[in-house]
């Protein structure tokens, strides 16, 4: 069975700080799927990120990069420079590939950026 | 191009009346997701379809709740009769091919059952 556990429940930063979301996922499979969502108040699920299980190069998106480890099975994400439109809940979630498989989501990071 | 549409967005009913909630997916994706957000129990997914048929209803929380796919567009979420403890955010999703390519949401249906 698959598991990606968010073990950070809620961060609070002031404007500007650098802030890094933690996700470890559990899966035998050796081909899988690694996804980060962003949940902002307005409730709406934005998509941020998919990385496959055999890419393990970082990757930097203007403030936002992910660092995707398999010896740890871990793919963090970090904001660099936090703004308060960064305020939000972000997920992390993994799907093992397969036309019926499914993704599994974790419990998401509620992330607060204070002026 | 329009992301995946979802109506009511917002449906306040009774307990006991039937509730409707429809999906539009994208054009061109195979499968299509129906979730489930509270506050105590997170995003659950209820339901999903591969080219319009079900493959995992292992989510879906009794028999009061049906959805169906009749074509490549639009996808039904029904609740028969509803209970309060139905009050929730639905969300549908689609993607391309399921388990591989992203997700797309929708904005979501906001249900509260009095």
């Amino acid at each position: 069975a698959q598991k990606v556990t968010q073990a950070q429940t809620e961060i609070s930063v002031v404007e500007k700080e650098d802030v890094t979301l933690d996700c470890v996922y559990e899966t035998r499979d050796t081909t899988y799927y690694l996804f980060w969502y962003k949940q902002p108040p307005s409730g709406e699920l934005v998509f941020l990120i998919r990385r496959n299980s055999f890419d393990e190069q970082n990757e930097i998106s203007g403030r936002y990069s992910w660092n995707f480890q398999k010896s740890t099975s871990s793919f963090n994400f970090t904001i660099t420079a936090s703004q308060v439109v960064d305020s939000a809940v972000y997920f992390c979630a993994l799907s093992v590939g397969g036309a019926n498989s499914k993704l599994t989501f974790g419990k998401g990071i509620t992330l607060s950026v204070r002026p | 191009d329009a992301g995946v549409i979802q109506s009511p967005r917002h449906e306040v009913t009774e307990m006991g009346q039937e509730v409707t909630l429809r999906c539009k997916p994208i054009s061109g994706h195979n499968s299509l997701f129906w979730y489930r957000q509270t506050m105590m129990r997170g995003l659950e997914l209820l339901i999903y379809f591969n080219n319009n048929v079900p493959i995992d209803d292992s989510g879906m929380p009794e028999d009061r709740f049906s959805a169906k796919m009749p074509n490549a567009s639009f996808s039904t979420l029904k609740i028969q009769p509803s209970e309060p403890r139905d009050s929730a955010v639905y969300f549908c999703a689609s993607s391309q091919l399921a388990g591989v390519s992203e997700q797309f949401f929708g904005p979501g249906t906001r249900l509260t059952v009095l």
